[in-house]
């Protein structure tokens, strides 16, 4: 299985708080992202990054910010916390190459946050 | 409104019984992707589909990707508890390295 870890794995916290998550990768893929995964709304996309410091907003960025300082690390930042961000929140890597020309993703196993 | 219609968004069926679950676009695609999600873990790539007409089988799984690369089929022979999940397709976006995903259809086997 690819490496990539996502930490904390669940993490419950009040509104106006700010959260960091945090995705690890050790396959030196170019490719990041940072999906939330709500109930009727499949997976849907927060912010991506396509290499160290390039990063680009997704369908639901508002009230998120990301970084990414090294190829390894994708951290996701809630600046203040509100409960309409209580989701499953899914990083995922690729590294874009395949004979196809599709994106293919490998995910981490979710952090679930819980804003009270 | 979704890039990605999937139906039906839930489904219930008894072990040993077929059953075919869509994703459907009015836009065309020059791939698919589909993917299993099991409880509390991270969605699993099943099968890439990338051309129009294109049949894939994985063991008891058959995906097939529109003539016209708008639409897409899975169609499972036999169902399995096993095969309980979410079903989600996706496609990546024209330009982009980013995928966008349907709302997927959760899969319920009974034994």
């Amino acid at each position: 299985d690819a490496g990539i870890t996502q930490s904390p794995r669940h993490k419950v916290t009040e509104t106006g708080t700010p959260v960091t998550l945090r995705c690890h990768q050790t396959e030196n893929h170019r490719y990041m992202y940072w999906y939330r995964q709500d109930p009727g709304h499949g997976l849907r996309l927060i912010h991506y990054s396509y290499g160290v410091k390039d990063t680009d907003k997704g369908e639901v960025s508002d009230g998120y910010s990301v970084s990414r300082s090294k190829t390894e690390d994708f951290l996701l930042t809630l600046e203040s916390a509100t409960s309409s961000q209580t989701s499953v929140y899914f990083c995922a890597i690729s590294d874009a190459r395949t004979d196809s020309g599709a994106n293919v993703l490998t995910f981490g196993a979710g952090s679930r946050l819980t804003v009270l | 409104t979704q890039l990605l219609e999937q139906s039906p968004q839930f489904l219930s069926i008894q072990e040993g019984e077929n059953l075919t679950v869509y994703c459907n676009s009015s836009s065309v695609f020059s791939s698919l992707q589909w993917y299993r999600q099991e409880p509390g873990e991270g969605p699993v790539l099943l099968v890439t589909v990338v051309t129009g007409g294109e049949v894939k089988k994985l063991k008891r799984l058959t995906f097939q990707f529109g003539d016209a690369r708008k639409d897409s089929s899975l169609h499972i022979t036999a169902a399995q508890p096993g095969d309980t999940g979410l079903y989600l397709c996706a496609v990546r976006i024209q330009g982009a390295q980013k995928l966008v995903f349907g709302q997927g259809t959760r899969l319920t086997i009974n034994p």
